[in-house]
């Protein structure tokens, strides 16, 4: 198993662009999520989804968009790339939505917006 | 309104010292999970503990062991017998399972292990 994999590693904007930012799973889990850490902060979460098809807000959802078309992948969309959204973004997989469970992170990509 | 509160933004600890984090939450939802992470600086985040708002007993994963009081909403983090390697940022986490599963974390601790 690749576990939870994130695409690109790094990504450089300029203000206005769009782009999406990768996250597949292949341990079937039902559970995804997208947060963004900022510099010395923890972990907001900004979208997430119980499952294919059903996707849900977070705490900093503008600005974002988000689709679960398959249980393997949940990209993150930015429609219009602004400073403020430079971070590093955090993708996640857990296998439940209740019951014991252990978050699978990706490696993150660093989002830097010019 | 649902929170996770960490108050100490940095320890420092001896070695071999244990050492216990704060994590103190606020929820109205009856059914929920504390989860303790945590990230070195290479930046990955690891998971480390969790608790099930309704599990009788306190958590415990080797060195790791989630002190948990649900009356005071509190759910610390003892690292027994503290290594080196230790040093890194420690981040709560809270899923509510009546909420759509919504996972929030706190702001994070950044422990030093001194040798």
């Amino acid at each position: 198993n690749a576990g939870v994999t994130q695409t690109p590693k790094f990504q450089v904007l300029k203000t206005g662009q769009s782009m999406t930012l990768q996250c597949a799973q292949d341990m079937n889990h039902e559970y995804m999520s997208w947060y963004r850490q900022d510099p010395g902060m923890g972990l907001r979460l900004i979208h997430y989804s119980v499952g294919a098809g059903i996707t849900d807000q977070g705490e900093v959802p503008n600005g974002y968009n988000v689709s679960r078309s398959t249980t393997e992948d949940f990209p993150l969309r930015l429609l219009s790339a602004a400073p403020s959204q430079t971070s590093v973004y955090f993708c996640a997989s857990t296998p439940r939505v209740t019951g014991q469970e252990t978050q699978y992170f990706g490696p993150g990509t660093r989002l830097l917006v010019l | 309104a649902q929170k996770i509160t960490q108050t100490q933004p940095g320890m420092f600890v001896q070695e071999k010292e244990a050492v216990t984090l704060d994590c103190t939450y606020d929820t109205s939802d009856p059914s929920y999970g504390l989860f303790w992470y945590k990230q070195p600086s290479s930046g990955e985040m690891i998971f480390l503990i969790y608790q099930g708002s309704y599990d009788q007993q306190n958590a415990t994963e080797g060195r790791y062991s989630l002190n948990f009081q649900k009356a005071r909403k509190s759910a610390n983090l003892v690292i027994s017998a503290s290594q080196l390697g230790d040093s890194a940022m420690y981040f709560c986490a809270m899923i509510l399972y009546s909420s759509a599963s919504k996972i929030i974390f706190g702001s994070g601790t950044r422990l030093s292990i001194r040798p």
